[in-house]
């Protein structure tokens, strides 16, 4: 069955520090994988996503993330943490479902910014 | 160009009441999902509909109903609210697995 794991459900750094959110997943088949934000009171946004080309994919706001198949792994990074990267992150896999496609997330990671 | 747009965007409901969530896009997207959020527990597919006129269950679909009689709408109805359903419910139009999500409605039920 296909998953995702996120590992840490909170992650703190400092203002100018890096910023690395841990995401693993299971998949049957090649998997399309994605990073969306959620800011407080407002809904999901797409990050970035992985659909099989390029395996370091960028995405919006300086945020990037790497496809490890050997690691089944899809961290998302950021070289240097803003006060406005405060939100909770959301992994998730896409995979065929039934007749359609479903996108599984992750249970998120909240990431704080000290300044 | 709206998006994906719900209402209400809150709403407190008594233990037995019903109420009905609208979700409207004008993407044309042919999928529409309802998650709800709670909190450590991610999001969780309640039901889905792949087109005007079908629906079908998710992950946690007891306790809700949905319709697509328009190909822009997607309702999830909750017949007899119960404290359990207290969460923050999303939609979602999908393309090409790519998720496009409205701003979710927080439900509490007292």
């Amino acid at each position: 069955a296909q998953s995702v794991t996120q590992l840490g459900s909170h992650v703190s750094v400092s203002e100018g520090a890096l910023v690395l959110l841990r995401c693993n997943y299971s998949s049957s088949v090649p998997p399309y994988l994605f990073w969306y934000v959620q800011y407080p009171n407002q809904g999901l946004q797409l990050l970035l996503k992985y659909t099989s080309a390029a395996t370091l994919v960028k995405g919006i706001n300086g945020f990037e993330a790497e496809f490890k198949k050997s690691e089944t792994s899809f961290h998302l990074t950021k070289p240097s943490a803003h006060m406005r990267d405060a939100a909770e992150y959301f992994c998730a896999v896409s995979v065929p479902y039934h007749n359609t496609d479903k996108l599984i997330f992750g249970t998120g990671t909240r990431l704080q910014v000290f300044p | 160009n709206a998006g994906v747009t719900q209402t209400p965007k809150f709403r407190v409901l008594k233990t037995g009441q019903s109420m009905t969530l609208l979700c409207a896009q004008d993407m044309n997207h042919e999928y529409m999902y309802w998650y709800r959020q709670d909190p450590g527990m991610g999001l969780r597919l309640i039901h889905y509909s792949v087109g005007e006129g079908t629906t079908a269950k998710g992950e946690v679909p007891d306790g809700y109903n949905v319709s697509r009689l328009k190909k822009q709408n997607f309702l999830l109805g909750l017949e007899s609210a119960a404290p359990s359903q207290t969460s923050v419910y999303f939609c979602a139009s999908i393309l090409g697995g790519q998720a496009f999500f409205g701003q979710g409605t927080r439900l509490t039920v007292v």
